[in-house]
């Protein structure tokens, strides 16, 4: 099985409302998390990142919260806009190895679609 | 803000022929990563890459791939022997330090296998 999840395949909001796209980790030895955005045919662009002894860290209009207790990671993106629709992932470094030489364990992704 | 490159954008090749795939990490980041993502997927690692060496491997990296520095700004990814499960989008990614953190993503390799 995965160790990196999405519950929601698909998001739809208005313009100007607020979002949230959740993920759930299995791995309690992850110790860095990564939210990344894709739009369609171009690369992961980073969005916010949270290490394992944070529980919130807040970016423009983004923050992420991290539940170590029920092993949950959530994206809130505020006042929504059109150029926010994307594929957003978040992921994960389990950090067995230590430092940067693990990879980052990415979940399905979650399509967020702005309704104008 | 500095960004990582990747050529081509996108390759067509036969089946059982090689491929390079080319990336420019950013300058002073010191490792360096490829991602698959087939389409319709999830981002997968398959390599880490530090102080010339492999530092970690995906069971997707198998011996039909490797990876080389050959100077000091180029990151190659070659895949031997294409097979058409390996048409995927290929994602080059570089990271600042040793600890935990930010990789940045290329744009990407469209690789389709005939």
């Amino acid at each position: 099985g995965e160790s990196v999840g999405l519950h929601l395949p698909t998001l739809s909001v208005q313009e100007g409302d607020n979002s949230i796209i959740n993920c759930a980790y299995s791995n309690s030895a992850s110790d860095y998390f990564i939210w990344y955005k894709q739009e369609s045919g171009k690369g992961p662009q980073f969005i916010i990142d949270i290490r394992s002894n944070m529980d919130k860290r807040q970016g423009q209009r983004v923050t992420v919260l991290l539940n170590k207790t029920v092993k949950h990671l959530s994206l809130q993106i505020a006042a929504t806009q059109p150029g926010d629709s994307a594929v957003y992932f978040c992921a994960e470094n389990i950090g067995d190895r230590g430092g940067g030489a693990d990879g980052l364990t990415f979940g399905k992704g979650t399509h967020l679609i702005i309704q104008p | 803000e500095p960004e990582v490159t990747q050529t081509p954008s996108h390759q067509v090749t036969q089946m059982g022929q090689e491929v390079i795939l080319r990336c420019v990490p950013i300058s002073n980041h010191l490792y360096f990563y490829w991602y698959r993502q087939i389409l319709g997927q999830k981002v997968e690692f398959l390599v880490s890459f530090y102080n010339n060496e492999i530092s970690e491997k995906s069971e997707i990296f198998d011996d039909q791939f490797s990876v080389e520095r050959p100077d000091g700004s180029n990151f190659t990814l070659k895949i031997r022997s294409t097979k058409l499960e390996d048409s995927a989008m290929y994602f080059c990614a570089s990271m600042t330090g040793t600890t935990s953190g930010r990789q940045y993503f290329g744009p990407g390799t469209r690789l389709t296998v005939t």
